[in-house]
């Protein structure tokens, strides 16, 4: 099963600034997803990250506040842009662990996100 | 909303009681998962069911699918203060895309 870690584990921002969170696979995956989860709440997809083409963004999320890059098949980042309070949340990165349609996720610990 | 429903919210047991969590979703799947989230982790994924299947076991876990009634359930046997956690359940909608949509989560406490 793949190992996903995610960096930084926490922190605090202020309001305005930007924030790259980066995610380490320690084997090659064809998507990576990023979630949001705000606090109490369930866990919501911002994007898809497929190496070699641009994210696809789901509803209500924007390439310009959530800019990712996917440069190989074992990295990723996420950045949130101009933040917020509203920013503040657990952001996730995850891959799927098997070869068909909607297998199990494998996620990382997560970044928890506090803006100021 | 496609997202599922889990019920109940919170539920607080005693170690060695069962558990018990509920999961409703809107549309047919092709899929249904449940994880647990440990308090400051990342979510583990704990078992899928395929829309042609009716129960599943794992261990302490036991799940079941109700196509008819859009429904999913979890149990927990035996539990431990370790089970102490959130559970969602995730589906995945028929003809959908790859991504899996999440519910709210119920929150378990086990109490030693």
């Amino acid at each position: 099963s793949a190992v996903i870690s995610q960096k930084p584990s926490r922190d605090i921002c202020q309001r305005g600034t930007s924030l790259t969170i980066q995610c380490q696979v320690d084997s090659q995956v064809t998507m990576m997803f990023w979630y949001r989860q705000q606090p109490g709440q369930s866990l919501t997809l911002i994007a898809t990250a497929n190496q070699g083409s641009e994210a696809t963004y789901e509803s209500g999320f924007v390439i310009d506040k959530f800019p990712i890059s996917r440069p190989n098949l074992t990295f990723s980042t996420l950045t949130v842009s101009n933040m917020s309070p509203e920013d503040s949340s657990i952001y996730l990165c995850s891959v799927e662990t098997g070869i068909t349609i909607s297998s199990p996720l494998h996620f990382g610990n997560g970044t928890r996100l506090t803006v100021t | 909303s496609q997202q599922g429903e889990e019920d109940p919210q919170a539920l607080s047991i005693q170690e060695g009681e069962n558990a018990t969590m509920n999961c409703s979703y809107k549309t047919s799947i092709n899929n249904l998962q449940w994880y647990r989230q440990n308090s400051g982790r990342g979510l583990v994924h704990l078992i899928l069911i395929r829309s042609n299947e009716r129960e599943k076991h794992s261990g302490r876990l036991r799940v079941t699918l109700d196509t008819s009634k859009k429904s999913s359930s979890l149990l927990i046997t035996a539990s431990r203060a370790a089970d102490t956690a959130s559970y969602f359940c995730a589906t995945a909608y028929l003809g959908g895309s790859e991504k899996l949509v999440f519910g709210k989560g119920t929150k378990l406490t086990v109490n030693p």
